[in-house]
């Protein structure tokens, strides 16, 4: 089985500030790992992906997340917040390589704002 | 490759009636997943097929809910009796699935179903 916990559901920057978004998952077998972005009555949009090679995973938008199989972790993280960051992120789990089932697990999502 | 395309965007229907909704995905993926996602949660995987095929349906599935892809390409899925619990955003994802590691779901826009 497999879960994804995503602390906190809303995060706000200042606009040029930090983004850390924090994703913590459970798998069985060695996962693969995703984060997604949904804006205002839209699908999910691919941001990045971790695929069992580079555990540290650079993506669109500046965007950028480090597996970390001591921690189950997979924070994501862009240096500078812009307006357009303002979204919905999901982080989301499947089985990797070894494993047969490719169904996506995802966590509660977070809400980013940033502040002009 | 214009993307994964549903149909209708939004529904609103009365408690009892049955609804479809209808998935283009990318041409040539051989994938198609529908998951379901309720406000304030992410998506929650529903069933998903590969080619023709029906591979795997969750739990959360009723026996209200079905689902097809008869040639592999467009899917739809049909819910019957609609309760005011299936509210929901309803989206469609495809893939390819291939030599390469690390298979990519890419959502369409969904379909946001309301039951009065």
């Amino acid at each position: 089985a497999q879960s994804v916990t995503q602390l906190g559901s809303h995060v706000s920057v200042s606009e040029g500030a930090l983004v850390l978004l924090r994703c913590n998952y459970s798998s069985s077998v060695p996962p693969y790992l995703f984060w997604y972005v949904q804006y205002p009555n839209q699908g999910l949009q691919l941001l990045l992906k971790y695929t069992s090679a580079a555990t540290l995973v650079k993506g669109i938008n500046g965007f950028e997340a480090e597996f970390k199989k001591s921690e189950t972790s997979f924070h994501l993280t862009k240096p500078s917040a812009h307006m357009s960051d303002a979204a919905e992120y999901f982080c989301a789990v499947s089985e990797g390589p070894t494993g047969a089932n490719s169904k996506l697990t995802f966590g509660k999502g977070i809400t980013l704002s940033v502040r002009p | 490759d214009t993307g994964v395309s549903q149909d209708p965007r939004h529904k609103i229907t009365k408690r009892g009636q049955n609804v479809t909704f209808r998935c283009d995905p990318i041409s040539e993926h051989n994938r198609l997943y529908w998951y379901r996602q309720t406000l304030g949660q992410g998506p929650e995987f529903l069933t998903y097929f590969q080619n023709e095929a029906q591979l795997e349906k969750s739990r959360l599935l009723s026996d209200r809910f079905s689902a097809e892809r008869p040639k592999g390409s467009f899917s739809t899925l049909e819910i019957q009796r609609t309760e005011q619990g299936d509210s929901a955003m309803y989206l469609c994802a495809s893939s390819l699935v291939g030599p390469t590691l690390g298979e990519t779901q890419y959502f369409g826009p969904g379909t946001r179903l309301l039951v009065l």
